[in-house]
């Protein structure tokens, strides 16, 4: 079955520190993922997804299908960053259902 | 970006009673509505996808039944959980897109948050 897992429920650090959130996935064809990105009291929206290969707010993320990973990097931690992650999974044969993993909260102190 | 809405924002019901939670795309025709359940310090669970005129396709183990889900228009889903009772009671968040996910973005309503006592 398909799966998305973020082992990582809370991840700390200080401004200014390297970030990076980790996203498996379990899937033996062709993957689509995404990063969502809820920030206090706000709605899930789209931070950045494999295909578009871009940086949104400094943050990127590179799929490794050897690893099955689509780790979340970030070099410079800030304040703003603080909030949940969630990874996600399009399957090739119904590419409008996400998967969604369980999230890891990022706490950015100063 | 597009805007979907969800009404009501939060609702608290009495065990046996149903409840409608509406969900409208603002600005865009969403061809295609979802319709997500999250417990508390737990991953979204999609429930069904709804597509404009046709017939939810619900996830196994969704009791299609008992979250009845109406896709009237291209701008408004609902999900009435009927009969609800206490374990019912979650967040039940849905998001909308017009045309497919390769191509576009899926975007999420606020989510409403239900208690059933």
């Amino acid at each position: 079955a398909q799966r998305v897992t973020q082992p990582e429920k809370l991840l700390s650090v200080f401004k200014g520190a390297p970030v990076e959130l980790k996203c498996n996935y379990s899937y033996s064809g062709s993957p689509e993922l995404f990063w969502y990105v809820q920030y206090s009291r706000q709605r899930l929206q789209l931070l950045l997804r494999h295909i578009s290969r871009e940086s949104i707010k400094g943050f990127t993320a590179d799929l490794n299908k050897g690893e099955t990973s689509f780790h979340l990097k970030k070099p410079f931690a800030q304040e703003e960053d603080s909030a949940m992650y969630y990874c996600a999974l399009a399957t090739s044969y119904n590419t409008d259902k996400l998967i969604f993993g369980t999230g890891t909260r990022l706490q950015v102190f100063p | 970006g597009a805007v979907v809405s969800q009404h009501p924002s939060w609702v608290i019901c009495k065990s046996g009673t149903s409840v409608k939670i509406e969900c409208r795309s603002l600005d865009f025709q969403a061809t295609t509505m979802f319709w997500y359940r999250q417990f508390p310090k737990q991953s979204l669970m999609l429930m069904a996808t709804s597509n404009e005129g046709s017939k939810a396709t619900y996830e196994q183990g969704v009791e299609k039944d008992k979250f009845l889900i109406n896709h009237a228009s291209l701008t408004l889903s609902t999900l009435t959980v009927t009969s609800a009772h206490p374990e019912d009671s979650s967040f039940y968040i849905c998001s909308a897109q017009e045309g497919g996910l390769r191509d576009n973005e899926q975007f999420f309503g606020p989510g409403t948050r239900l208690t059933v006592l």
